[in-house]
């Protein structure tokens, strides 16, 4: 079946640093790769997107390449703010058809000054 | 992209009642989800229901505990039935055309007592 597995949260870090979160798959076909934001008491929006290997997705600062080899979709960005603490979820959808969004468990971000 | 309203944005029921919520888009879609997600975990995927055929049911769902309504392109509803504190979550609607973008509501914020 097709899977998500997301690093553990909460991730905790001071304003300006680098963040990373982790994310893998395990797919039964040729997935697209997204990563949504879930910002605290709202609904989730889309932060960036890759439908191939070895593209990278970017938005607001953030990035994700889509590693085929390493079934991998890491999320980075060189220096968060406060205003990026939020839940993030990586998702994954299989390239056919009427196919739905298969969401990780999603992990907290928490930024302070 | 898709705006979404749900309504209402939140409720208190009591058990044993139900709650119909409704899902509201600003252009037709093809595709509309129903999601639940329960305190501090992910989004488990309900139901799809797509504009003229019945919805179509996730294991461990079912129609008795959660019929939906898709009378047109762009509105549907969920009812939550026979109300129980289990039932407690967040709801999400979610649209989609195939394989675009998925976007999501703001959620619904149920509390049972």
């Amino acid at each position: 079946g097709n899977s998500v597995t997301q690093m553990e949260g909460p991730v905790t870090l001071s304003e300006e640093a680098f963040l990373t979160i982790n994310c893998t798959y395990t797919a039964t076909g040729y997935p697209s790769l997204f990563w949504y934001v879930q910002y605290p008491g709202e609904g989730l929006q889309l932060l960036l997107k890759a439908t191939k290997a070895d593209d990278k997705g970017s938005n607001k600062g953030f990035e994700a390449t889509y590693r085929k080899e390493t079934t991998s979709f890491h999320l980075e960005k060189g220096s968060v703010q406060v205003s990026d603490s939020a839940v993030y979820f990586c998702a994954l959808r299989l390239n056919s058809g009427y196919s739905t969004l298969t969401f990780g468990k999603g992990t907290m971000l928490l930024v302070s000054p | 992209s898709a705006v979404i309203s749900q309504k209402p944005s939140r409720d208190i029921c009591q058990r044993g009642t139900s709650l119909t919520i409704q899902c509201q888009v600003d252009s037709q879609v093809t595709m509309m989800f129903w999601y639940r997600q329960q305190p501090g975990q992910s989004l488990t995927l309900i139901a799809t229901a797509n504009q003229g055929s019945e919805a179509t049911y996730e294991s461990g769902f079912v129609i008795d505990k959660f019929p939906i309504s898709r009378p047109n392109l762009t509105f549907s509803t969920l009812t939550v039935s026979n109300l129980s504190p289990e039932d407690s979550s967040i709801y999400l609607c979610s649209v989609s055309e195939p394989q675009e973008t998925q976007y999501f509501g703001p959620g619904t914020r149920l509390l049972v007592l």
